[in-house]
């Protein structure tokens, strides 16, 4: 069974600090591993995603994920953070050649102070 | 290219009765899935659907909730006899193959319940 755990459910950065938002997930086989923001009252938007090949990941708004298997983690980075930035994001895993059943983590709230 | 489309974006509902949440997939995809948010939490699986058949439905409760996809229209959730817990944002999503894992779902703005 696959898992998904997010240290820190708020996260506090001020304006252009490096903003890390920690994932760590469990998969019997190899995964496919997503980052999701969403904005208030709004659905999940897609920021990157790995599948194969190169393991880090660059995704929009300037954030970027390295997969590292021998930690099970995809932490999410940016090196300096934006006022528009602060949201909810959720790291997501799925299995291989699969794409229904995605498992969510409990997601980390981002505040951007100024 | 409109996107996944889910309405109404705000419902309110008493207790007793009946709920329904539409969703229209973005154009070319076939495939619609169905998340819970409960306040606080993260999403939680609830239904996969393809046109005119149920594929997983292991994270839908075993009462009182049902979802369909038909051949014409939009796919439906459906809330027989809402309770106070069944309070949530309810988020559609489709991708237009269950091989195209990679590409990650389009998430609709969701329907936001209240019950009172």
């Amino acid at each position: 069974a696959q898992s998904v755990t997010q240290l820190g459910s708020h996260v506090s950065v001020s304006e252009g600090a490096l903003v890390l938002l920690r994932c760590n997930y469990s998969s019997s086989v190899p995964p496919y591993l997503f980052w999701y923001v969403q904005y208030p009252n709004q659905g999940l938007q897609l920021l990157l995603k790995y599948t194969t090949g190169a393991t880090l990941v660059k995704g929009i708004n300037g954030f970027e994920a390295e997969f590292k298997k021998s930690e099970t983690s995809f932490h999410l980075t940016k090196p300096s953070a934006h006022m528009s930035d602060a949201a909810e994001y959720f790291c997501a895993v799925s299995e291989r050649n699969y794409g229904q059943n995605f498992v969510f983590g409990p997601g980390t709230r981002l505040s951007v102070l100024p | 290219n409109a996107g996944v489309m889910q309405n109404p974006r705000h419902l309110v509902r008493r207790r007793g009765q009946e709920a329904r949440l539409r969703c229209s997939p973005m154009k070319g995809h076939s495939h619609v899935y169905w998340y819970r948010q409960l306040p606080e939490e993260g999403l939680k699986f609830m239904v996969y659907l393809q046109k005119e058949n149920i594929i997983d439905e292991s994270g839908m409760p075993k009462e009182r909730f049902s979802a369909e996809f038909p051949k014409e229209g939009p796919s439906i959730l459906r809330i027989q006899q809402v309770v106070r817990g069944d309070s949530a944002a309810y988020f559609c999503a489709s991708s237009p193959s269950p091989g195209q894992g990679a590409s990650g779902y389009t998430f609709g703005s969701g329907t936001r319940l209240t019950v009172v």
